[in-house]
């Protein structure tokens, strides 16, 4: 069983689109994230969910939204797509301890956006 | 700005050899350091997470050190196989929230038969 999924692996879409990528966690954990592969190919976080809570947000734009039905799915919302969002986005998740820095984040196998 | 930076950025190796890169990071923000193993087109797979100054882990063949007042890590690979190809990224969790990693930009590591 993949621990980490997320669909698609790979997704075409035109510039003014809208999309989804859907993310699902079967590890049990309360905490999910979603980072981008940039353009340099470092990996950077956009968002995490924490029991439903927002608990990062870096400065990604306002068209792209995070969406969590429950503490196993976070989906992430893109509207009106762009150019440059071009990119390879990859789900993680983990369980938050609170007493310890050192806690193990798994990730998805990554999904190809490219935006044309 | 927090970087984290690896050395080198690749490197080729026969089977059989052994092989260490570096990861350095800001010593003043440490609170964990990740290394993966990264396939293309898979999943990052974890390797370790290291909290202390000191640590070293160990994994069959491949170990990793710490020292986080001079702020690096060492990942070593002892007797490479080619199965060992991929590229090895180290992740810095600064305390923001232990979601946020810093991640580098790798180590590409191919392993010759």
């Amino acid at each position: 069983d993949t621990a980490v999924s997320q669909t698609p692996k790979y997704l075409v879409t035109q510039m003014g689109n809208d999309k989804s990528i859907k993310c699902e966690q079967n590890l049990g954990h309360d905490t999910m994230y979603w980072y981008k592969q940039d353009s340099k190919k470092f990996l950077k976080i956009m968002f995490s969910y924490n029991n439903k809570e927002l608990i990062i947000n870096e400065t990604v734009p306002n068209r792209f939204s995070p969406k969590s039905p429950d503490k196993a799915h976070l989906n992430l919302h893109i509207n009106s797509l762009e150019l440059g969002d071009s990119a390879v986005y990859f789900c993680a998740s983990s369980q938050l301890n609170r007493r310890s820095s050192g806690n193990t984040i798994y990730f998805g196998e990554g999904s190809w956006l490219t935006v044309v | 700005i927090l970087n984290v930076e690896q050395s080198p950025q690749s490197l080729h190796v026969q089977e059989g050899d052994s092989t260490n890169f570096t990861c350095s990071f800001p010593s003043s923000n440490f609170y964990a350091l990740h290394w993966y193993r990264w396939e293309t087109a898979k999943s990052p797979e974890a390797l370790f997470v290291m909290t202390l100054n000191g640590d070293e882990k160990k994994k069959g063949r491949i170990s990793a050190t710490l020292n986080t007042k001079e702020g690096y890590s060492y990942l070593y690979i002892k007797g490479s196989q080619p199965e060992d190809s991929a590229t090895y990224l180290c992740a810095l969790n600064y305390g923001g929230s232990q979601g946020n990693l810093i991640f580098g930009k790798g180590t590409k590591l191919s392993v010759k038969p």
